[in-house]
């Protein structure tokens, strides 16, 4: 079973609105982290957002915030005011366990590619 | 200069020959990681290195062996290239954290076995 879902392969937006990118996770594990990576064509893998499952609040990162709902196994990425340079694609990834324990020891979702549109 | 090297960038081969992907980083990090990346698929963890004496086998390490010649250091060889090999692969490093351990990626290496 797949243990990162990213269900929406592509995606378009309007310069200067907001979008949320969709991730549902599953784990069994209590202790596990959250993340989200942008990838540009130029194919580095940029750290955007992290979340821990025992934090209380949803992390933000300037024009990023991750939507998080732990009942529901989802972290969504919230990217506000979209900019060209936005375009890109976007991977959910997640740690199963403590992050000192399992480091960066990640599983990826499949991707999501976004288009910003001027 | 990057912090995270891989050389080199891109590599055609053809079926059956050794290739070794090498991979420098200056962040002075213990953990070095090789992930391989196919269309569709993201990004998938072949091998782990906590330390320089330590190695460890990640989702697919099958017709994979890595060598940590240094902190700085931690080389993927592929003992017998074959075509489904085909894929971008990164190094990426990180250190210990009790919470959210980012990795810090290399710029890729795009590897094509003919």
């Amino acid at each position: 079973a797949q243990k990162i879902t990213q269900t929406q392969p592509g995606m378009f937006v309007q310069e200067k609105e907001a979008v949320t990118l969709d991730c549902t996770y599953d784990t069994s594990d209590p202790s596990y982290g959250l993340f989200w990576y942008k990838q540009p064509s130029s194919g580095e893998m940029i750290f955007l957002i992290y979340q821990g499952s025992y934090d209380q609040q949803n992390a933000t990162e300037g024009r990023y915030s991750l939507n998080f709902q732990k009942a529901r196994k989802s972290a969504n990425l919230v990217i506000s005011a979209s900019q060209l340079g936005d375009s890109a694609m976007y991977f959910c990834a997640m740690r199963e366990g403590r992050g000192y324990n399992q480091g960066g020891k990640l599983i990826f979702g499949q991707g999501t590619e976004l288009s910003v549109k001027p | 200069d990057a912090d995270v090297t891989q050389t080199p960038r891109n590599r055609i081969t053809k079926t059956g020959k050794r290739i070794m992907l090498e991979c420098s980083q200056t962040k002075g990090h213990d953990r070095m990681y090789w992930y391989r990346q196919d269309p569709g698929l993201g990004l998938r963890l072949i091998y782990y290195s906590f330390d320089v004496k330590d190695i460890n086998k990640g989702e697919i390490s099958d017709g994979y062996s890595v060598s940590r010649q240094a902190q700085a250091k931690f080389s993927l060889s592929l003992e017998s290239a074959i075509p489904n090999q085909t894929a971008l692969y990164f190094c990426a490093t990180s250190e210990p954290t009790w919470g959210g351990e980012k990795l810090f990626f290399g710029s890729g290496t795009q590897l094509s076995v003919l």
